[in-house]
């Protein structure tokens, strides 16, 4: 359903760096900002980045956003066990009158 | 500090309402510069964002094109909270339903900054 891909699953060792990346097209990441979301396990989501690459107030330099095309990406340095959760990107479609579209979600691990 | 608190049933039997409630505290649902949403969350859909309520001098809402026959979403300027109206629901509309403020950072940017707890529906009879 998604239209958005992600990665179902990355994992990396503590203190070690991971990359998420998420594959849209023109019609939504090509031409549209990128938010990222973090989801704790039986939370709800918490924005980590938004306009592809700023940090919301309290969300730790350790997170970081870029955007190239028809891509975003994700990063996380210095890995920790509370990072362990489920990644999320969301952005508009501009095909779909407005409508608002999230990827298909990343799985963290830390080893 | 802007909080959302959702309250509606976690069960409804097929092709009756979802009806749920999304109640704002730390800001007003006529603000100008933000937009409030229902998103909801099934491991077969993954997050899927369904429709939208928001002020610019007068009311406006956005369905996604999925439930667009379905879904009613309104403001209650009194109570200061808006609801979602899921009608003739089907076991497919199970999923742990989100309410979420997107603040618009420019005329091309937003992001859903606040979200409710989540409500667990399930449809079955």
């Amino acid at each position: 359903q998604s239209v958005l891909t992600q990665p179902p699953s990355v994992s990396a060792a503590p203190g070690q760096k991971v990359t998420i990346s998420c594959s849209g097209s023109s019609s939504n990441i090509g031409s549209n900002y990128v938010s990222w979301y973090q989801q704790l396990p039986g939370t709800a989501p918490k924005l980590l980045i938004y306009d592809n690459n700023k940090r919301p107030s309290g969300i730790p330099d350790r997170f970081s956003g870029s955007k190239s095309g028809t891509s975003a990406t994700l990063g996380i340095t210095g890995l920790q066990t509370g990072d362990e959760a489920d990644y999320y990107c969301g952005t508009w479609d501009s095909s779909l009158s407005d409508g608002r579209v999230f990827g298909t979600g990343t799985k963290v691990t830390v080893l | 500090q802007v909080q959302l608190q959702q309250s509606g049933p976690g069960l409804v039997k097929p092709s009756q309402t979802l009806s749920l409630t999304c109640a704002i505290s730390g800001d007003s649902v006529s603000s100008n510069s933000v937009a409030w949403n229902w998103i909801r969350q099934s491991p077969s859909r993954g997050l899927e964002w369904l429709g939208r309520t928001y002020y610019r001098s007068k009311w406006y809402n956005d369905y996604a094109v999925s439930v667009k026959s379905r879904i009613t979403v309104n403001p209650d300027t009194s109570k200061n909270h808006f609801s979602l109206q899921l009608n003739s629901v089907t076991p497919e509309d199970t999923a742990v339903y989100y309410c979420a403020r997107e603040l618009w950072y420019s005329s091309s940017s937003f992001a859903f900054d606040v979200w409710g707890q989540g409500t667990m529906v399930t449809v079955s009879s």
